[in-house]
C-alpha cells in the first residue's frame, strides 16, 4: 500500500523559507508518468496547488506564487521536498503531498502538515 | 488560468436526501478532464470521481458526476450520515491545476 507522509517545522518566521519533505513508502518516488505535488490548504479555505515534479525531473509551479516555490528529489531517501521562499502569514496553511499520473485526477493524498507563519 | 465557480455554497439536507452540486468553468474543459473530491474535517480530500463521470475505486454508485464542456454536477443519491462534508471540484486540464471554492453539505 502506496502512503505519503509529510514533515518539517510547524513554525515559520516571516520573510524566511519554508521547507517541507513528502516520505513515499509502498512505492519508488519516482515512478515512470507520475507526478509529485504538493498542495496547500489556508485555514478555513480551499485548496491551492503549489507545484509538481514528473517522473522525468522537471518541476512546474503556480505563477500565483511568484518563483518562490522549489521542489526536489532525493531519489536515495525515496522523498521529494518543497521549499517556499521569503514567507508571509499568508503562507499559513496544511500541506499536502499528492500523486497524479499525467492527465489524471489525484488519486493520493498525504494527511497533511501544518504550517504556521509568525514571529 | 480556468477559474471554477462551485454553487450552492453550503447545501442543508438531510439523511436520505439527494445533493446536486454543481461546479461551473470559466472555460472549457479539455477532455473532460474534471474531478470531484470529499474533505471530511481534519481529514485530506479524497478522491470520488474523474474523468467527470467515472468513480474512483471503491467509491460507493450513490456518488455520481455528470457534465462536460464548462459545467459539471455531483449527485449524491440517498445521503448517509459520513457524505456530510465539504466537496471540491478540480480541474486537470491545463496548468496551473485549479480547485473549486467548495461547497458543504450539512445536516439540516
Amino acid at each position: 500500500q502506496v502512503q505519503l507522509q509529510e514533515s518539517g517545522p510547524g513554525l515559520v518566521k516571516p520573510s524566511e523559507t519554508l521547507s517541507l519533505i513528502c516520505t513515499v513508502s509502498g512505492d519508488s518516488v519516482i515512478r515512470n508518468g507520475h507526478y509529485r505535488a504538493w498542495i496547500r490548504q489556508p485555514p478555513g479555505k480551499g485548496l491551492e496547488w503549489i507545484g509538481s515534479l514528473y517522473s522525468t525531473g522537471s518541476t512546474y509551479s503556480n505563477p500565483s506564487l511568484n518563483n518562490r516555490v522549489t521542489i526536489s528529489v532525493d531519489a536515495s531517501r525515496n522523498q521529494v521536498s518543497l521549499s517556499l521562499s521569503s514567507v508571509t502569514a499568508a503562507d499559513t496553511a496544511v500541506y499536502y503531498c499528492a500523486t497524479f499520473a499525467q492527465t489524471d485526477a489525484i488519486y493520493l493524498w498525504g494527511p497533511g502538515t501544518v504550517v504556521t507563519v509568525s514571529s | 488560468d480556468i477559474v471554477l465557480t462551485q454553487s450552492p455554497g453550503t447545501l442543508s439536507l438531510s439523511p436520505g436526501e439527494r445533493a446536486t452540486l454543481s461546479c461551473r468553468a470559466s472555460q472549457s474543459v479539455r477532455s473532460n478532464y474534471l474531478a470531484w473530491y470529499q474533505q471530511r474535517p481534519g481529514q485530506a480530500p479524497r478522491l470520488l470521481i474523474y474523468g467527470a463521470s467515472s468513480r474512483a475505486t471503491g467509491i460507493p454508485d450513490r456518488f455520481s458526476g455528470s457534465g462536460s464542456g464548462t459545467d459539471f454536477t455531483l449527485t449524491i443519491n440517498r445521503l448517509e450520515p459520513e457524505d456530510f462534508a465539504v466537496y471540491y471540484c478540480q480541474q486537470y486540464s491545463r496548468s496551473p491545476l485549479t480547485f473549486g471554492g467548495g461547497t458543504m453539505v450539512d445536516i439540516k
